[in-house]
């Protein structure tokens, strides 16, 4: 079974706007990692902001915040005042199974790819 | 100097070629990933090495072979590959701590044609 589900293969705001990246994930464990990486066009992927299962409140870095629904196992992105330079496709990524070592294996979505126009 | 560096960032291989993906991270990291992207797709994990050793084979077929020499460097040898192959190879790097999950830290990959 699938673990991250994006729904959104492609979305558009205008700058300066706020939208929402969407992902919901399954996992049958209490502690678990939650994260959205950003992947312009020159390939590298870029962190952006995690989310732990035990955090009580939701994450923010910048103009990124994380909107976690826990019971509805979804961790939605928010990007705030939307640049040009936001455009990329994201990526949202769990790691589960924490307690065990051996790498952080991540697993991730299928990515949705944000067009911010002017 | 990034963090993590791939090279080459392009590369055209034959079916009966023999070819090395080079990745290296400066960034003091004990874990180093190989990922695939291909098109359409979630990135899948091919391999995961911690402290050097390989912790992960992600049932990836025995003509990608990989190789840690040190912590700061990971190499994918290619042969016999087929064109269903062709896609953009991440390496990535972490620090592995069993008290939570650390962030990767991705290079920009390399872009493989098997034709």
């Amino acid at each position: 079974a699938q673990k991250i589900t994006q729904t959104q293969p492609g979305m558009f705001v205008q700058e300066k706007e706020a939208v929402t990246l969407d992902c919901t994930y399954d996992t049958s464990d209490q502690s678990y990692g939650l994260f959205w990486y950003k992947q312009p066009s020159s390939g590298e992927m870029i962190f952006l902001i995690y989310q732990g299962s035990y955090d009580e409140q939701n994450a923010t870095e910048g103009r990124y915040s994380l909107n976690f629904q826990k019971a509805r196992k979804s961790a939605n992105l928010v990007i705030s005042a939307s640049q040009l330079g936001d455009s990329a496709m994201y990526f949202c990524a769990m790691r589960d199974d924490i307690l065990t070592g051996g790498g952080n294996k991540l697993t991730f979505g299928t990515g949705t790819q944000l067009k911010v126009e002017l | 100097e990034t963090g993590v560096t791939q090279t080459p960032r392009h590369l055209v291989m034959g079916m009966t070629n023999k070819k090395s993906l080079k990745c290296e991270q400066h960034l003091g990291h004990n874990a180093m990933y190989w990922y695939k992207q291909s098109a359409k797709k979630p990135l899948e994990l091919m391999f995961v090495y911690s402290l050097e050793e390989r912790v992960e084979n992600n049932s990836v077929p025995s003509r990608f072979s990989p190789e840690c020499p040190n912590s700061s460097h990971l190499f994918l040898h290619l042969h016999t590959l087929q064109p269903e192959d062709s896609a953009l190879y991440l390496c990535a790097s972490s620090q592995d701590d069993t008290a939570g999950p650390e962030k990767l830290f991705f290079g920009s990959g390399t872009q493989l044609s098997v034709l």
